[in-house]
């Protein structure tokens, strides 16, 4: 059974730093790995997918990586700004190819 | 990238009425579409996979007769709350996957969710 799991479930980061939200999965046979970005009230805007035959995609100033092997994956955001505050779920799909999120974590950046 | 609309974003209704929420697939063909529901500061979770033209395939606890779901069309899925109760209320959300092209038959895209609130 796929559980995914993130850490911290909330973080507040002073403007300008960079940060690392945390993700693991407890099935590695995973196809991909998605980042999604949820802001209060609103649906999913997808931010990268990683493939299980990558280590790691970039956009922008986001950077999500995938170990497999561990069951983790880590998206890495530069250079905070305030208007990257929102809650960002992690998901990994199970055998039955199903998505499973995780609880998220609310991130809010201090201007 | 792919869009999925949801329709409509937000609708209250009095208990025991029904609400039917709309999810298409505007520029793709979604050979299956997926309903979730989100609580306040909860995370998603599945209700509901549908291929077009058969039935849909209910999680574990979720009412197939309370949370009614047709996808007659490649790009429309429509999910029908029947005789809703306050604790109906939620964000429901839907998604779609299929196409020709790879990246649609792997991804799932995600429509921008429906909030209901019942009386």
């Amino acid at each position: 059974k796929q559980e995914v799991t993130q850490i911290p479930a909330a973080l507040s980061v002073p403007e300008g730093e960079n940060l690392v939200l945390n993700c693991s999965f407890t099935d590695s046979a995973i196809y991909n790995l998605q980042w999604f970005r949820q802001d209060p009230g609103k649906g999913l805007t997808s931010l990268l997918l990683i493939q299980s035959s990558q280590r790691e995609q970039t956009s922008g100033r986001l950077n999500a990586s995938l170990d497999k092997s561990s069951g983790r994956s880590t998206l890495y955001i530069a250079a905070s700004q305030p208007g990257d505050s929102a809650t960002y779920l992690c998901a990994a799909p199970n055998r039955d190819d199903k998505i499973i999120f995780g609880k998220g974590t609310r991130l809010h950046i201090l201007p | 990238g792919a869009v999925v609309s949801q329709h409509p974003s937000w609708v209250i209704c009095k208990s025991g009425t029904s609400v039917k929420i709309e999810c298409r697939s505007l520029d793709f063909q979604a050979t299956t579409m997926f309903w979730y529901r989100q609580f306040p500061k909860k995370s998603l979770m599945l209700m509901a996979t549908s291929n077009e033209g058969s039935k849909a395939t209910y999680e574990q606890g979720v009412e197939k007769d309370k949370f009614l779901i047709n996808h007659a069309s490649l790009t429309l899925s429509t999910l029908t709350v029947t005789s809703a109760h306050p604790e109906d209320s939620s964000f429901y959300i839907c998604s779609a996957r299929g196409g020709r092209e790879e990246v649609f038959r792997e991804t799932q895209y995600f429509g921008p969710g429906t909030r209901l609130l019942v009386l």
